[in-house]
């Protein structure tokens, strides 16, 4: 599967835990992008990594959520301390450097925190 | 002002027939623009990209950019029910950030 990777699909945690959702680009990509999408909401860009580098946070809240797309490994998006009004869909896209706008989505992780 | 807006409610059609959906965006600098398709519970897919005026067709369908006006238009032709789902207009707003409007809902009917 070439596709972009996310796990997990389902995400389950109560209020003040910590949620931590991985991202393997598309094969041959280095740029990850992670948005939100809150019930009944569009897309919202949340964060632009590339390895090692994070080049846009401009749509990430300033307390609690954290992003990093390290040498080695999967990009991860942490949330800690978790409240009812961060479940939501979580997707990752990527994109190459040949075409850096072009932006492939993964298939989402869905946190319900409860 | 919203930075991408779709406004159209939910769009019904029969099937064979043209689906038109339409987008208006805020930022006049903004120079790709983006149609994705997403199904119930599911991610975006990507249908078309488009940066220059004009039309862009790809299989049934056409997407049209009109920068003076700040519009993005998607046309379905032949609709299947298959087509069925909610189409997302997404824009660079520059540094590869999407602004998505909120999405049209396309039902095809059988």
């Amino acid at each position: 599967n070439a596709g972009v990777m996310q796990n997990p699909r389902h995400l389950v945690r109560r209020r003040g835990q910590e949620a931590r959702l991985r991202c393997s680009p598309m094969k041959g990509h280095s740029h990850v992008y992670w948005y939100r999408q809150l019930p009944e909401e569009g897309l919202k860009f949340m964060v632009y990594l590339q390895k090692e580098n994070i080049i846009d946070e401009s749509g990430m809240p300033k307390e609690r959520f954290s992003a990093e797309f390290p040498k080695e490994g999967p990009s991860i998006l942490r949330i800690q301390q978790v409240v009812r009004g961060d479940s939501a869909a979580y997707f990752c896209a990527s994109s190459s450097q040949m075409d850096s706008e072009t932006q492939y989505f993964g298939p989402g992780t869905r946190l319900l925190v409860l | 002002q919203k930075e991408v807006e779709q406004n159209s409610g939910p769009l019904s059609v029969p099937e064979g027939a043209i689906a038109s959906l339409n987008c208006t965006y805020s930022d006049r600098g903004s120079q790709s623009f983006f149609w994705y398709r997403q199904y119930s519970g599911k991610s975006p897919e990507l249908i078309m990209s488009i940066y220059s005026n004009g039309d862009k067709e790809d299989g049934r369908f056409t997407a049209q950019l009109n920068k003076a006006s700040q519009y993005v238009s998607l046309l379905i032709r032949d609709s299947q029910p298959s087509d069925s789902a909610t189409y997302l207009c997404a824009v660079n707003n520059g540094n590869n950030r999407l602004a998505f409007g909120k999405g049209n809902q396309v039902v095809v009917i059988p």
